[in-house]
């Protein structure tokens, strides 16, 4: 079957680093996607990896493992605004999304 | 990024009454537009997919006959929900995928979202 897994909730100090994992199992798939979603409001897209690797956007970055089935965001230089779900979701053959059940990143002072 | 806006952003109803909600996408035009619902602190489930011209694909589980979803042009597709009753309360969700020619990427982005209360 199809499964995404990411930890339920994570906890980090304000100015640091923190790494969200993220394991799938797809049918077939066509790339790996991070949305952040803040309480009471939609999902907004933050990237999108589909070749092995790194991909940087000011503070997020997001790595992809194909052969591993696994992506991490990494977030750096947390603010408190950065406290939110952050959401994994893999897209299979049929150009569908599976999404994982969110991530709840907590950022302390 | 790609805007798309919903309408209304929420909404309170009598139980047995339709509700109807909007999805357009305001830059660009989406073939496809798919209709999430998510309850409190849970993630996002699917509920059908939204293709323009043709009938929608609903997800299992999901009736047709009560989640009707017309996809008429290639800016909006709309949901209604009819005869609404409590447990239809929840946060109704629309994206729209924006497929982008020569580069092997189909991201979706979402609406803000519909504040659904059935009384």
């Amino acid at each position: 079957g199809q499964n995404i897994d990411q930890p339920t909730e994570m906890t980090a100090t304000e100015g640091a680093i923190v790494q969200i994992n993220c394991t799938y199992q797809t049918s077939g798939f066509n790339g790996l996607f991070w949305y952040q979603q803040h309480a009471g409001e939609a999902p907004t897209f933050l990237s999108y990896n589909v070749l092995d690797g790194l991909e940087e956007k000011g503070r997020f970055s997001s790595f992809l493992s194909r052969s591993k089935g696994y992506s991490y965001l990494l977030l750096k230089e947390l603010q408190m605004k950065d406290s939110a779900s952050y959401l994994c979701a893999a897209m299979d053959s049929n150009y569908q999304l599976i999404w994982g059940a969110g991530t709840k990143l907590i950022i302390k002072p | 990024g790609a805007v798309v806006s919903q309408h209304p952003s929420w909404v309170i109803c009598k139980s047995g009454t339709s509700v109807k909600i909007e999805c357009r996408s305001l830059d660009f035009q989406a073939t496809t537009m798919f209709w999430y619902r998510q309850f409190p602190k849970q993630s996002l489930m699917l509920m059908a997919t939204s293709n323009e011209g043709s009938k929608a694909t609903y997800e299992q589980g999901v009736e047709k006959d009560k989640f009707l979803i017309n996809h008429a042009s290639l800016t909006l597709s709309t949901l209604t929900v009819t005869s609404a009753h409590p447990e239809d309360s929840s946060f109704y969700i629309c994206s729209a995928r924006v497929e982008t020619s020569g580069v092997t990427q189909e991201t979706q982005y979402f609406g803000p979202g519909t504040r659904l209360l059935v009384l």
